[in-house]
């Protein structure tokens, strides 16, 4: 089955910094899909970064990367030159290629200060 | 242009009613979802409608039936409202990897 663990319930950033919010995965799928989606305050759900398991070069997204280390079955986003606007909770995501349901982790709240 | 709208935004209710949510996607999507979160912000399918086909039904009361009138709709009607319904429930339609989310409905049974 799938899972998606998000360890951090809260990380804190200092304006400016970049800041890596850690995700692992379980499946037994080889073909797949990570996501990365921002909640922020205001509630709506927003696509962040898509990576599959078959790409060979890790996303990128303006100042979001995604990390992939597909034997470590880890997908952890990477934002830099963080920004108050990047308040917000962050979810991972994951589906099986081809499949329809995709699985959320719990999400991970970041704060960043100015 | 809203690629994913749903109405209402709010909805305030007491145990025991009746309620619909509307969805609407103009993204030319096949697939469609509905999405509860719940108060520490875990969201969990509910449904997924295919061409207007349901393909995933999770572990969810019958008290929920998704209903989608064509591709681009897919509606949530709810009976006898519990207080443990009281969410966000998110309409999702699907591109070629992304979701794109609607706005939510906040529910609140009182």
């Amino acid at each position: 089955a799938q899972k998606i663990t998000q360890t951090q319930p809260g990380m804190f950033v200092q304006e400016k910094e970049a800041v890596t919010l850690d995700c692992t995965y379980d499946t037994s799928d080889q073909s797949y899909g990570l996501f990365w989606y921002k909640q922020p305050s205001s509630g709506e759900m927003i696509f962040l970064i898509y990576q599959g398991s078959y790409d060979e070069q890790n996303a990128t997204e303006g100042r979001y990367s995604l990390n992939f280390q597909k034997a470590r079955k880890s997908a952890n986003l990477v934002i830099s030159a963080s920004q108050l606007g990047d308040s917000a909770m962050y979810f991972c995501a994951m589906r099986y290629t081809g499949g329809f349901k995709t699985i959320f982790g719990a999400g991970t709240r970041l704060f960043v200060k100015a | 242009d809203t690629a994913v709208s749903q109405t209402p935004k709010y909805l305030v209710t007491q145990m025991g009613n009746d309620k619909s949510i509307k969805c609407e996607q103009n993204l030319g999507h096949d697939t469609m979802y509905w999405y509860k979160q719940d108060s520490k912000k875990f969201l969990k399918i509910m449904f997924s409608y295919n061409n207007k086909e349901l393909i995933i039904n999770e572990t969810v009361p019958n008290r929920f039936s998704p209903k989608s009138p064509d591709k681009a709709h897919l509606n949530l009607h709810i009976n006898s409202l519990e207080l443990g319904d009281s969410a966000v429930y998110f309409c999702a339609s699907r591109g070629t990897y992304e979701q794109y989310f609607g706005p939510g409905t906040r529910l609140t049974v009182t």
